[in-house]
């Protein structure tokens, strides 16, 4: 199975920052990458399709970049309601998750 | 707007089969364009992808670590699908969620928004 990996686990960060959140897989996936939001107690959230495809409705600020075993979210100008965790999926063979990396506020 | 919410039991108890049942509303599970998917999260772990259908049920996709236990099964006349778990032990409590996913592309959207399920003795 292809294992995805997520730096950092956690970060702290202040309004207005840029953040940026890596995810790696185990073997080369092409472009076939999904990210998502999720905040406590609600339904998770998509992101970005296709490695940068920024979903409908989405704010500007995300953006996501990468193809074969490296890719990156990057949260421009963090707002408040950015906090939450951030997860990738793979789905070049079956269907894995990273293990997410959670955003809080300095 | 299609809308997705899971349904199910309180808890159950280990060596019990669990069965859950997603409703969709806003939209028709018939489709050539999506699948029909579990997901899971156990405390303090990632999300976990159970399985997906179509809305006829002759392509079922599941994880293979899972596979020798779980039933998805899809029900056009009421719009929903369903996940059947059995031989459960703790290691199955979890938030269990029900999505939607594109057939080329395997993109979760829309969400539930989640069931907890707790197997305990």
């Amino acid at each position: 199975d292809i294992q995805m990996t997520q730096s950092p686990s956690s970060l702290s960060a202040s309004v207005g920052d840029r953040v940026t959140i890596t995810c790696q897989a185990s073997q080369g996936i092409a472009h076939y990458l999904n990210w998502y939001q999720h905040k406590p107690g609600k339904a998770p959230k998509l992101l970005i399709y296709d490695a940068s495809n920024l979903d409908a409705g989405v704010p500007s600020r995300f953006s996501g970049s990468g193809s074969g075993t490296d890719f990156v979210l990057t949260i421009s100008n963090l707002q408040p309601e950015d906090m939450a965790t951030y997860y990738c999926q793979q789905y070049d063979t079956r269907l894995t998750f990273g293990p997410g990396t959670t955003v809080t506020f300095k | 707007q299609l809308h997705l919410k899971e349904s199910g039991p309180g808890p159950v108890k280990p060596t019990e089969t669990l069965s859950l049942t997603c409703i969709v509303s806003g939209g028709s599970i018939i489709s050539s364009t999506y699948y029909w998917a579990w997901i899971r999260q156990s405390p303090g772990k990632g999300l976990e992808w159970i399985g997906s259908i179509d809305y006829s049920g002759s392509i079922n996709w599941y994880n293979p670590s899972l596979q020798s236990r779980i039933t998805i099964s899809a029900d056009t006349s009421k719009n929903q699908f369903s996940l059947s778990l059995s031989s459960l032990t703790a290691a199955d409590t979890a938030i269990y969620y029900c999505a939607r996913h594109k057939i080329d592309g395997a993109r979760f959207d829309p969400w539930g928004q989640g069931l907890p399920v707790t197997v305990s003795s």
